[in-house]
């Protein structure tokens, strides 16, 4: 099945830096979204988009749907201590099946 | 009771033990799935019940064994397990149409398992 390529795998920051995370695919989805983990819990959903192109923002946190449609952008601006966990990307394809990275293992320094 | 709940939230139990995972959604979905969470892994789809009936197992051994008896409900009965099958067991739910997959999915908080 299609491969979801999550990077970096891990960020090491300081408190206040904007962070900016990545998925690639080799094949087109139809949606994009992003979760965040955090310790002993399962995947939050963070955004969903839908078309590609699209750009949406969820208080510091702003994703985009590539044009391509095999990519897509997760950037968080002026970083605090509670934004440290798994940032995960997946994406459905035109199968309707649904992918997920690896994660980004997010760490921000006080 | 709100979103998606798993119990329990922990589960250490040894190779020839019988235990079940139990999930149960608040959001009125129709389509439910456990994953497999390993450390440093993607997630790992394992079954999916779209309107109560089971559309996919992703060659996922026998030992694991899913039951959906209504919509809002899952379970996964486990037994003889092996050390390997210890990790986090995701269940998520989601509203779908005609086809599975389709739109956001909704995770509960996981049950860790760990097969001594």
């Amino acid at each position: 099945g299609q491969q979801l390529n999550q990077s970096p795998q891990s960020m090491f920051i300081q408190e206040g830096e904007d962070v900016s995370m990545n998925c690639t695919s080799s094949s087109i989805f139809n949606t994009w979204l992003w979760y965040k983990q955090e310790p002993g819990e399962g995947p939050v959903l963070l955004i969903a988009l839908y078309k590609a192109g699209e750009l949406t923002s969820n208080g510091r946190l702003t994703a985009q749907f590539g044009i391509t449609r095999k990519d897509s952008f997760l950037n968080i601006s002026a970083s605090i201590p509670s934004d440290v966990g798994i940032y995960f990307c997946a994406g459905r394809d035109n199968n309707n099946d649904m992918r997920f990275g690896a994660g980004t293992r997010l760490t921000v320094k006080p | 009771e709100t979103g998606v709940t798993q119990t329990p939230r922990h589960l250490v139990m040894g190779m020839t033990n019988k235990k079940s995972l139990k999930c149960e959604q608040h959001l009125g979905h129709n389509a439910m799935y456990w994953y497999k969470q390993s450390a440093k892994k993607p997630l790992e789809l394992m079954f999916v019940y779209n309107f109560k009936e089971q559309t996919e197992n992703n060659s996922v051994p026998s030992r694991f064994s899913p039951e959906c008896p209504n919509s809002s409900h899952l379970f996964l009965h486990l037994h003889t397990l092996q050390p390997e099958d210890s990790a986090l067991y995701l269940c998520a739910s989601s509203q779908v149409g005609t086809a599975y997959g389709g739109y956001e999915q909704y995770f509960g908080p996981g049950t860790r398992l760990t097969v001594t």
